[in-house]
């Protein structure tokens, strides 16, 4: 499978601060997934968003969808040193329950 | 959303050997899949664990190396066979509901280092 581009690969911002995380992908989907990994550890899943919605809130989080492009876009507000973190996209290819992931963001958030 | 049980959640192995994770949800699911995740590297699905028959291994992956069991609906298997240094990497298992536009959910992975 042909993995995603994510960027930037690593982002380095101050407590406070907004952090903005892009993804691109290559096939139709019927949405797309973002993830956050602490250190290493399991995925822990953020916002889901179809192919027919163009944006998506949750808490300090806000996800965009473009699908003429194919990207995606986290938006984290009033980040917090506990989002440091690596922040991955995985799109379902087309109504797959397969998953194709980005290469991912690592965050790290100063206090 | 299921509680998916991960183990073991790290083990130090020697070359040539074996080892098997398990992934237990709290609940039946439709699909469970197994991904690799090499050092500072994104994931990768390695196979679709199917229940009652054989997994749905993607390209670069066989069944020889990781062979994968699946006897019911909330349980499966992964093993990484005659490990070598190459295969230090987290290894998760997913599982998803099947139903249209539900998020897939993770274990909490299984560090794996080959001596």
């Amino acid at each position: 499978s042909q993995q995603g581009e994510e960027d930037p690969q690593a982002l380095s911002i101050q407590e406070g601060e907004n952090a903005t995380m892009n993804c691109s992908y290559k096939t139709s989907i019927n949405n797309l997934q973002w993830y956050r990994q602490n250190s290493g550890r399991g995925l822990v899943h953020l916002i889901l968003i179809r192919s027919n919605e163009r944006e998506k809130h949750s808490g300090r989080l806000r996800v965009t969808l473009d699908t003429s492009k194919k990207s995606s876009s986290l938006l984290i507000t009033a980040s917090r040193a506990a989002d440091t973190a690596s922040y991955f996209c995985a799109s379902d290819q087309g109504g797959s329950e397969k998953l194709v992931f980005g290469k991912g963001t690592k965050l790290t958030v100063n206090p | 959303s299921a509680v998916i049980s991960q183990k073991p959640s790290r083990d130090i192995c020697q070359r040539g050997t074996s080892l098997t994770i398990q992934c237990q949800v709290d609940s039946q699911v439709t699909m469970m899949f197994w991904y690799r995740q090499q050092p500072g590297q994104s994931l990768t699905l390695i196979a679709t664990a199917n229940q009652g028959s054989e997994a749905t291994y993607e390209s670069g992956f066989v069944i020889d190396k990781f062979p994968i069991s699946r006897p019911n609906l909330t349980f499966s298997t992964l093993t990484v066979s005659n490990m070598s240094p190459e295969d230090s990497s987290i290894y998760l298992c997913s599982v998803d509901s099947g139903f249209s536009n539900q998020p897939q959910h993770f274990g909490d992975g299984t560090r794996l280092s080959i001596l």
